[in-house]
């Protein structure tokens, strides 16, 4: 079946450090991939997507590339800000039986300290 | 952008009542709505799918008499738990979205305590 594996938390950083949260998928044909940000009492933002491979998705400092040669969708920011604290979510849209399915990693937890 | 509230944020209730949850997109009409559920460290499972007028589609292994969806209008989606027992104790979020679009604007979740 179509799944999403992210690396699990919580980490912990000092502001302005490199962060890289990996994302590996298994899926039947072409997916697209999600990143979503989930601040602290909010709902779910949608913080970058790809739709096919080799794309890369980019918003607020933060990048993912869609390697399908690896089936990963890493997200990476160069310096992050205290701000960027937060569950971060990879996921997968499925078109399953003509309807469109997110399918969700375990989400991992990111505080920044300043 | 879009939002989506849900509505209650907290809810305890006792075993063997029914619990009601509200979702509603604020500034879109919501072709589409997604009801999820999370447990402690685990991802969201989808948990059923509605369209605006028809009948909810509902995950393998969700019972649909247990979790009952109505979505009435474009920008009100209910979540019923009927008979409510201590493991149905979860987070539950729902989801939006628009005719045509592919994203899903989230709501801020609500959070079950069956005792």
């Amino acid at each position: 079946g179509n799944s999403v594996t992210q690396m699990e938390g919580p980490v912990t950083l000092s502001e302005e450090a490199f962060l890289t949260i990996n994302c590996t998928y298994t899926a039947t044909g072409y997916p697209s991939l999600f990143w979503y940000v989930q601040y602290p009492g909010e709902g779910l933002q949608l913080l970058l997507k790809a739709t096919k491979a080799d794309d890369k998705g980019s918003n607020k400092g933060f990048e993912a590339t869609y390697r399908k040669e690896t089936t990963s969708f890493h997200l990476e920011k160069g310096s992050v800000q205290v701000s960027d604290s937060a569950v971060y979510f990879c996921a997968l849209i499925t078109t399953q039986g003509g309807s469109e399915k997110l399918v969700f990693g375990k989400g991992m937890k990111l505080t920044v300290n300043p | 952008g879009a939002v989506v509230s849900q509505h209650p944020s907290w809810v305890i209730c006792k075993s063997g009542t029914s619990v009601k949850i509200e979702c509603r997109s604020l500034d879109f009409q919501a072709t589409t709505m997604f009801w999820y559920r999370q447990f402690p460290k685990q991802s969201l499972m989808l948990m059923a799918t509605s369209n605006e007028g028809s009948k909810a589609t509902y995950e393998q292994g969700v019972e649909k008499d247990k979790f009952l969806i109505n979505h009435a209008s474009l920008t009100l989606s209910t979540l019923t738990v009927t008979s409510a027992h201590p493991e149905d104790s979860s987070f539950y979020i729902c989801s939006a979205r628009s005719g045509g679009g592919e994203t899903q604007y989230f709501g801020p979740g609500t959070r079950l305590l069956v005792l």
